[in-house]
């Protein structure tokens, strides 16, 4: 079936390290984005890609890093450089970018000890 | 600045009753509309959206919507309410100077009583 796949589910991370969340879709879709989620505050953008090799800063970038070497996969890097990490992260992807359904994937969420 | 405001941060209702979940934006020119639905630990699935023409928008689940310009609203409704539509429902906007960003409302809690 066709679909999103974020991976891992959950993730713990000690203070200074960076860490990479996987998002891989088998939709053909040429956008792909990353939403923090927290609670009462939304869903918020952190990075968009609307084609391959290409990507753009969303609203709360500052911190994390990603690229779209592949138009199947869209990694998120957390850096110790963000100050609050601890969130549930989504992705999402779209095939006529955000005039279109997005789909999303279940989310991992990352827990900073 | 673009925005998308949910005024209701929890809203608990019976079964049976009828819903009413408020979005307000402030855009520069009329934006793509949506509501999305999540159900706890899980993604987002889209339920309608409003581009153009007609302001009442159908959707899944026997969810509708209504667009009122001149309210700069996009709220959502349902007749009778089921014990699974519990979920957080957000309204999200697109367009404008954003182009390329979806931009999401803080997020309405649905609580349904039996």
């Amino acid at each position: 079936d066709g679909g999103i796949t974020q991976s891992p589910k959950y993730l713990f991370r000690k203070e200074g390290q960076n860490v990479t969340l996987s998002c891989e879709q088998n939709l053909n879709h040429d956008a792909m984005y990353w939403y923090r989620q927290d609670p009462g505050q939304g869903l918020r953008l952190i990075y968009y890609s609307q084609i391959v090799n290409d990507f753009q800063k969303g609203d709360i970038a500052e911190g994390y890093s990603v690229s779209r070497e592949k138009k199947e996969s869209f990694p998120l890097t957390v850096t110790s450089a963000q100050k609050n990490p601890t969130a549930f992260y989504l992705c999402a992807s779209s095939s006529q970018g955000v005039t279109g359904e997005l789909f999303f994937g279940e989310g991992s969420r990352l827990t900073v000890l | 600045a673009q925005s998308v405001t949910q005024p209701d941060i929890h809203i608990t209702v019976s079964e049976g009753a009828s819903l009413e979940l408020r979005c307000n934006y402030s855009y520069g020119a009329t934006p793509y509309l949506f509501w999305y639905v999540q159900s706890p630990g899980q993604g987002l699935q889209l339920l309608l959206k409003y581009f153009s023409g007609d302001t009442l928008v159908q959707g899944i689940k026997g969810f509708e919507a209504e667009f009122k310009r001149s309210q700069s609203s996009f709220n959502l409704r349902k007749p009778s309410v089921h014990w699974s539509d519990a979920a957080e429902y957000f309204c999200a906007a697109a367009g404008g100077t954003s182009y390329g960003k979806l931009t999401f409302g803080q997020g309405t809690i649905l609580t349904v009583h039996p």
